[in-house]
């Protein structure tokens, strides 16, 4: 069965923090694709990153920072001196087969970033 | 990526009415997916439509409740039917962009009083 999961609910750091989000993810195929988004309180879903499974090259974007290890299907997202518009809801997805599917959501973590 | 224009952005509806989707893709995608996110909760995929055949479906989504249509390769409605407050949620469109990702309309906010 495929599977995401988030097991952070709720984070709460204080600006200039560094964190990170967990996502842990199950599937028999071996080529599938991971994605982040974010949710701000506005409800749209921000596209982050997309990484395939033949892809473990760890990717930075300024103060994001993706880690893919297969050997504990995992793929955490890791936010550097967090800001408050940070705040956000982060999904992590799961793809399977080949491109074009459907995603599979975790349950999302809530990141709260005070001033 | 893709731009997606979906409307409306919110509406509020009376129990038992309908509420029609629409969502508009600034290319041409061969399937396009409905997503529905309750209060609090993750995104769960409705069903999948492809153009030119019926869409298909999610367990515990049935197509009376959540007719689809699907005309042409950038155009995709979704309708909700028989409006209950369960059904107040976000409703969200999607299409893959090949090559980048999984894009997301900006969602309909749907209350049902």
């Amino acid at each position: 069965a495929q599977k995401v999961t988030q097991a952070q609910t709720e984070i709460s750091v204080v600006e200039k923090e560094d964190v990170t989000l967990d996502c842990v993810y199950e599937t028999r195929d071996t080529t599938y694709y991971l994605f982040w988004y974010k949710q701000p309180p506005s409800g749209e879903l921000v596209f982050l990153i997309r990484r395939n499974s033949f892809d473990e090259q760890n990717e930075i974007s300024g103060r994001y920072s993706w880690n893919f290890q297969k050997s504990t299907s995992s793929f955490n997202f890791t936010i550097t001196a967090s800001q408050v518009v940070d705040s956000a809801v982060y999904f992590c997805a799961l793809s399977e087969s080949q491109a074009g599917t459907a995603l599979i959501f975790g349950k999302g973590t809530t990141l709260s970033v005070s001033s | 990526s893709a731009v997606i224009s979906q409307k409306p952005s919110r509406d509020i509806c009376q129990r038992g009415t309908s509420l029609t989707i629409q969502c508009q893709v600034d290319s041409q995608v061969t399937m396009m997916f409905w997503y529905r996110q309750q209060p609090g909760q993750s995104l769960t995929l409705i069903a999948t439509a492809n153009q030119g055949s019926e869409a298909t479906y999610e367990s515990g989504f049935v197509i009376d409740k959540f007719p689809i249509s699907r005309p042409n390769l950038t155009f995709s409605t979704l309708t909700v039917s028989n409006l209950s407050p369960e059904d107040s949620s976000i409703y969200l469109c999607s299409v893959w962009a090949s090559g980048v990702g999984q894009y997301f309309g900006a969602g309909t906010r749907l209350s049902v009083l």
